[in-house]
């Protein structure tokens, strides 16, 4: 069974700062992890996903991630927020045992102007 | 495309109330999911169907049923509905057996239970 944490229920950040949201996992299988985002009254959209190879990910509006597996982490970084990056954001785990994902509880980031 | 589409966005049901929570894809996908969302708690699987005909409970199926006659349609259940059932669902659709199973999501139901 795989399992997610995220660090921090909550970050705020002013425009322009970095963002870091961080992620650590367990799966005793190899694991394919995922980040999603969430705006207000709105379902979850996926920023970008790691399969296999590289183990730094682009993804949407400029965030990136990068899978280590020897501290089984997943952060996700953006190097200068937007105001428009305000949301919830949530990191997920799945394995080819089965094909669920198990999310973490979330962290809601602030962007500060 | 429309993606997934849920139905009802908003409903509010008195405690031994029944309803059914409508999830559309128009994606072809096999795999459909119900997530139920409360506050620092995530997204817990209620129930889940890798193909027509076919369902499986997730972590948390207690007080709900699911049905999936037709491929893309997948319906969620509440029999006789309790505060505790108080949430956002979500449903969400996957396309194959491929390890990386990226979902793609519904806009949410809010559901309140009185």
């Amino acid at each position: 069974a795989q399992s997610v944490t995220q660090l921090g229920s909550h970050v705020s950040v002013s425009e322009g700062a970095l963002v870091l949201l961080r992620c650590n996992y367990s799966s005793s299988v190899p694991p394919y992890l995922f980040w999603y985002v969430q705006y207000p009254n709105q379902g979850l959209q996926l920023l970008l996903k790691y399969t296999t190879g590289a183990t730094l990910v682009k993804g949407i509006n400029g965030f990136e991630a990068e899978f280590k597996k020897s501290e089984t982490s997943f952060h996700l970084t953006k190097p200068s927020a937007h105001m428009s990056d305000a949301a919830e954001y949530f990191c997920a785990v799945s394995d080819h045992k089965d094909y669920k994902l198990s999310f973490g509880a979330g962290t809601t980031v602030t962007v500060r102007a | 495309n429309a993606g997934v589409t849920q139905t009802p966005k908003f409903r509010v049901l008195k405690t031994g109330q029944s309803m059914t929570l409508l999830c559309a894809q128009d994606m072809n996908h096999e795999y459909m999911y119900w997530y139920r969302q409360d506050p620092g708690m995530g997204l817990r699987l209620i129930h889940y169907s890798v193909g027509e005909g076919t369902t499986a409970k997730g972590e948390v199926p207690d007080g709900y049923n699911v049905s999936r006659l037709k491929k893309q349609n997948f319906l969620l259940g509440l029999e006789s509905a309790a505060p505790s059932q108080t949430s956002v669902y979500f449903c969400a659709s996957s396309y194959s057996r491929e390890w990386s199973n990226e979902q793609f999501f519904g806009p949410g139901t809010r559901l309140t239970v009185l």
